[in-house]
């Protein structure tokens, strides 16, 4: 498998402009995750799905992230409009169902956004 | 809740120096721990765990023991290479508040020099 597929790599974009990010997680995971990576916050969640469906958006810190799955091999993120504390690595990962707590998270590459 | 607490870093060593980095948690339950690492310009991976005390899990050199009597989980190797040099992260999944989403420590970069 080629592992969590995530486009782009690197994103710049000026503020107040629509951005997507896309993940394609591993063929047959039944959950995806979105994190985001900052020196200042660290890793924290912003959302999850199980079977295409959202669970939790609790991280999702504002309004202007969304996020949606409409189908089982293809999930965005949308940032609208973008500020430039939004400005971080965005991680997308996707699991097994998870039926006990050993079960592990499979991490894409990420994508490096920058707002001007 | 449960948290996570690691070193904070960046830990520098030299070449085939011995490395620790310390790894703390708080649980309500009983968890299953992870060590995930993170290479310059990839996503986290798994590295190792261990789901019950006194398991150690280990893998590519490094080990980590589950402690339940110091509810610590730290990470060991006995000589670091260059390629090692990474951001390591903390993980606990503790499924008795009803979820088995993991929750993450904020990385201990570490840094070897040849």
């Amino acid at each position: 498998d080629a592992g969590v597929i995530q486009s782009p790599r690197h994103e710049v974009t000026e503020m107040g402009q629509e951005v997507t990010l896309r993940c394609k997680p591993i063929s047959g995971h039944d959950y995806l995750f979105w994190y985001r990576q900052t020196m200042m916050r660290g890793l924290e969640l912003l959302i999850y799905f199980n079977n295409n469906v959202p669970i939790d958006d609790s991280g999702m810190p504002e309004d202007r992230f969304s996020a949606k799955m409409p189908n089982a091999s293809f999930s965005t993120l949308k940032i609208q409009p973008s500020e430039p504390r939004d400005s971080a690595v965005y991680f997308c990962a996707s699991s097994f169902l998870i039926i006990d707590s050993t079960d592990t998270q499979y991490f894409g590459p990420g994508t490096r956004l920058t707002v001007l | 809740g449960n948290s996570v607490t690691q070193m904070e870093g960046p830990v520098t060593l030299s070449e085939e120096a011995f490395l620790t980095i310390n790894c703390t948690y708080t649980a309500t339950g009983y968890p299953s721990l992870f060590w995930y690492v993170q290479y310059p310009g990839e996503g986290l991976q798994l590295l190792l765990k261990a789901t019950k005390a006194d398991d150690k899990g280990s893998n590519k050199g490094f080990e980590a023991t589950y402690r339940k009597e110091t509810t610590s989980f730290h990470l060991e190797k006995g000589s670091v290479q260059v390629s090692d040099s990474a951001v390591y992260f903390c993980a606990l999944s503790d499924p008795s508040g009803g979820s088995y989403i993991p929750t993450f420590g904020r990385g201990t970069s570490l840094i070897v020099h040849p």
